[in-house]
């Protein structure tokens, strides 16, 4: 079965440059999920989005901005990139009609800032 | 005061042993996340319950949505159940968090 797919998985940038993660949710799935997990950290949930209009904010930096495209997919940039922004980021995707329904995972991408 | 609360925190076995993990949480809900996150960093979901009991293999997760209390229990334990076992309470469509259990199963 298709799963949620991110790239890139790992990326490595230097402080004040961007960066822009990709989410590929599982199949007709509507709704997606970032998450940033700090190292020895909780994930913390960051944005979602629902049918491409944003759905819920967390605690996503203003530095950081998210969209959810016509295909479904899911981009977040993120712009003047600091030390403190090296963590794992999952995206995770949910199906429809269940908006904060079970929520599936993808592998995350691993960032980190120099 | 969190919100979600696990114990124990760490757990450490023999495997065979018969596992459980319990979940406590202060909001009102109407389902329940079991994920497991393994050292590599992937989260897998276990459950999402909103009542009763629910069984995949070795795993069983129970729900009791008056008492806001949950508990997973795994059987005949084995080392590659080594992981981070957390439960998530859907709020507002993102999921909250709490600091999980780390379960190793020793060999």
């Amino acid at each position: 079965a298709a799963g949620v797919i991110q790239s890139p998985r790992h990326l490595i940038k230097e402080k004040r440059e961007t960066a822009t993660l990709k989410c590929y949710p599982i199949p007709r799935h509507d709704t997606v999920y970032w998450y940033q997990q700090g190292p020895g950290q909780d994930p913390q949930f960051l944005i979602s989005f629902y049918e491409k209009m944003q759905s819920d904010k967390g605690s996503i930096p203003d530095r950081f901005s998210a969209q959810q495209f016509s295909d479904y997919h899911s981009e977040l940039n993120m712009s003047s990139l600091e030390l403190g922004d090296s963590a794992l980021y999952f995206c995770a995707s949910s199906p429809p009609g269940t908006r904060w329904g079970e929520q599936f995972f993808g592998p995350g991408t691993r960032l980190t800032v120099l | 005061k969190n919100e979600v609360e696990q114990s124990p925190q760490n757990l450490t076995a023999q495997e065979g042993e018969f596992i459980t993990i319990n979940c406590s949480y202060s909001v009102g809900i109407s389902a329940l996340h079991w994920l497991q996150q393994h050292p590599g960093g992937g989260i897998v979901s276990l459950f999402m319950l909103s009542s009763g009991k629910k069984k995949h293999g070795r795993l069983i997760a129970t729900i009791n949505i008056q008492e806001k209390h949950s508990s997973l229990h795994i059987t005949a334990s084995h080392p590659r159940d080594s992981a981070v076992y957390i439960c998530a309470p859907p709020g507002n469509e993102k999921l909250t968090f709490g600091t999980g259990t780390r379960l190793t199963i020793i060999p």
